[in-house]
Order: structure tokens, then C-alpha cells, then sequence
């Protein structure tokens, strides 16, 4: 069984499109995190959301709002899109807020905007 | 600021040879994560270090974590065609509630 799953696992879109990513983790997991993988293949945190609540946002443009309806579920809307949102997306989950333990992810979400 | 450097950046390898990837902060870490990428799929955790001078090994892979706690090393022992993909190294910067900030990447390709 798929621990974190995104759908879809890829999406291409136009500019100024509105999308969603969605995420489930089935790992009972307080914890959930969404990353950016840039085209240099750097990996950056976007948010963190604990229990339903947001508790990381790293100065991430409001274009994008993350919306957890239960902990197992942390899904990614993302307004006018930009060419410079063309990226991998991936979702993670973590047992608590502590990153004391591992953060496990998904396959990721290819995002290309035409 | 990059706060994680890796090197390589990337690596080719016989199959066979050994190799061995580093992770450096400049700052003191409270845990070091390794992970492994391969193309098209999401990031599978490999090992977790968080006491200064720790070494766990998994198979062929042993990783180590100096006893500042600012550098670790990944060290592949008679490298497979399996382990080829990219290795990131991610960093606990506060043992708090932050995520995991992560290096850059060392991409892997063994050839037969």
C-alpha cells in the first residue's frame, strides 16, 4: 500500500490556469509537508501543517494556499499560474512536529506550465 | 543561503568501487537525514543520524556523522547498478518544529 500518494503524478496546464495537487498519507501521521524541487533539482520546503494546522509557511506567494481538511489529507491549490511554477511538487508526511523522525514522501507531482 | 553542501555534485562509478558522498553545514545540526532519488519517483529515507560521532549501515551503505555534528559522509561498499539514482542529504536545523532543509544532491550512476 501507498504510505504518501499525490495526484496527479503529472500536469500541464497554461499560464494563468488554476490547479490542485492533492495528497493522502495513510501512516497515521500528525505531520504533513509540501517541498519544491526546482529545475536544479533543489528541494525546498513550502509549508508544514500539523493536525489540520498551518504552523510552517515559508514566504511562499499567496498564489498558493495549502488546505488540510483532516490530517490525513494535504492538498496544494495554486492560482494564476506563473512559468516559474513549472517544478516537482512532492508531499511528505512526518509522525510529529519534532523532525526527529524521518519524513516519508510521495512520487511527486511534475508541474509544467506552458 | 545554502545551508547544506554536498559533493560531488555527481558521480560516475565502476560497478564494484566503493564511493563516498559528503554533506557539510556550516551550522551545528541536531539530526542529518539521507535519502535517495531516483528519476521520476519521490525521495526513499535511507538513515537518520543524530548524535555526534554516530554510524549506522544499512547493507552496503554506511553513513557517519562527525562528532560536531556539521559534517556526514555516505559510504557505498562495492557499488551496484541498483544504487544509482541522486543522494540528498537533509538537515534537522533546530530539533524543533521545522522541516528538514536539504543539500543539493549527489547524482550516482554506476556503470557496468
Amino acid at each position: 500500500d501507498t504510505a504518501v500518494s499525490q495526484t496527479p503524478k503529472y500536469l500541464v496546464t497554461q499560464m494563468g490556469n488554476d490547479k490542485s495537487i492533492k495528497c493522502e498519507q495513510n501512516l497515521g501521521h500528525d505531520t504533513m509537508y509540501w517541498y519544491k524541487q526546482d529545475s536544479k533539482k533543489f528541494l525546498k520546503i513550502m509549508f508544514s501543517y500539523n493536525n489540520k494546522e498551518l504552523i510552517i509557511n515559508e514566504t511562499v506567494p499567496n498564489r498558493f494556499s495549502p488546505k488540510s481538511p483532516d490530517k490525513a489529507h494535504l492538498n496544494l491549490h495554486i492560482n494564476s499560474l506563473e512559468l516559474g511554477d513549472s517544478a516537482v511538487y512532492f508531499c511528505a508526511s512526518s509522525q510529529d512536529r519534532g523532525s526527529k523522525q524521518p519524513q516519508h514522501f510521495g512520487d511527486g507531482t511534475r508541474l509544467s506550465i506552458l | 543561503s545554502q545551508e547544506l553542501e554536498q559533493s560531488p555534485q555527481s558521480l560516475i562509478v565502476q560497478e564494484g568501487k566503493n564511493l563516498t558522498i559528503n554533506c557539510t553545514s556550516s551550522k551545528t545540526l541536531y539530526g542529518l537525514y539521507w535519502y535517495k532519488q531516483k528519476y521520476g519517483e519521490g525521495l526513499i529515507f535511507l538513515m537518520m543520524l543524530q548524535k555526534g560521532g554516530e554510524e549506522k549501515s544499512h547493507e552496503k551503505i554506511t553513513a557517519k556523522l562527525d562528532e560536531k555534528k556539521q559534517q556526514s559522509s555516505l559510504h557505498i561498499t562495492a557499488s551496484q547498478p541498483s544504487h544509482a539514482g541522486t543522494y540528498l542529504c537533509g538537515a534537522d536545523r533546530s530539533g524543533g518544529n521545522t522541516p528538514l532543509v536539504f543539500g543539493k544532491g549527489t547524482r550516482l550512476s554506476v556503470i557496468a
